[in-house]
């Protein structure tokens, strides 16, 4: 089984901070994805990755960065964290030229005080 | 851009009957892909549907595709309680390559009343 495994369940930081999220897949997938979820919103793209070193801006891309030195993780980085950033974040991988299927891991849930 | 716009928002039912729930979008798509979600969780794959079928089951679930209307609909039969969750559809768009790039709707919060 895919297993998509991300470092925190919850997590609370203060404005300003730079706050780091780790995501990591066992299945040697190339492409992987950061979004992040609202009420009323749904899943909005945040970045995606097709490859390592290899990086693409989603639609929501302001006050975030990525990082992905190894194929297996990607991680997520607010630059000074704002209230604004207060969200649920997913990620998920997804092997390129499969099933188009994406594994999602079970979110982080960032507040920001 | 949210592509897909799904209805109802909220459907709530009793065990045993069925749900249906609708999905639309505006672009040409590779495939259409519905997603479940249960309470504070990541989301789990359901069922793909390409652009150039027309119906595919899977257990309880029924897919449909429309392409000329650019629509879907997910079909839950025979509803249990533990189908309480959110659905999502998610597209991908056909000038998207190779990158997985989804679109995901809003969703639909489904309760199955025991």
């Amino acid at each position: 089984d895919v297993k998509v495994t991300q470092s925190s369940r919850y997590l609370v930081k203060r404005t300003g901070e730079k706050v780091f999220l780790e995501c990591v897949q066992d299945m040697d997938h190339e492409n992987m994805f950061w979004y992040r979820q609202d009420p009323g919103l749904g899943l909005r793209l945040i970045y995606f990755s097709y490859d390592v070193k290899m990086k693409e801006k989603g639609d929501i891309p302001e006050g975030y960065s990525v990082s992905r030195e190894k194929k297996e993780r990607f991680s997520l980085i607010l630059e000074s964290a704002s209230t604004n950033q207060t969200s649920m974040y997913l990620c998920a991988s997804r092997q390129a030229g499969g099933t188009d299927t994406q594994y999602f891991g079970p979110g982080t849930r960032l507040t920001v005080l | 851009s949210q592509q897909g716009e799904e209805d109802p928002q909220a459907l709530s039912i009793q065990e045993g009957e069925n749900a249906t729930m609708n999905c639309s979008y505006k672009t040409s798509i590779n495939n259409l892909q519905w997603y479940r979600q249960n309470s504070g969780r990541g989301l789990v794959h359901l069922i793909l549907i390409r652009s150039n079928e027309r119906e595919k089951h899977s257990g309880r679930l029924r897919v449909t595709l429309d392409t000329s209307k650019k629509s879907s609909s997910l079909l839950i039969t025979a509803s249990r309680a533990a189908d309480t969750a959110s659905y999502f559809c998610a597209t991908e768009s056909h000038g998207s390559g190779n990158t997985g790039k989804l679109i995901f709707g809003q969703g639909t919060t489904l309760q199955v009343k025991p």
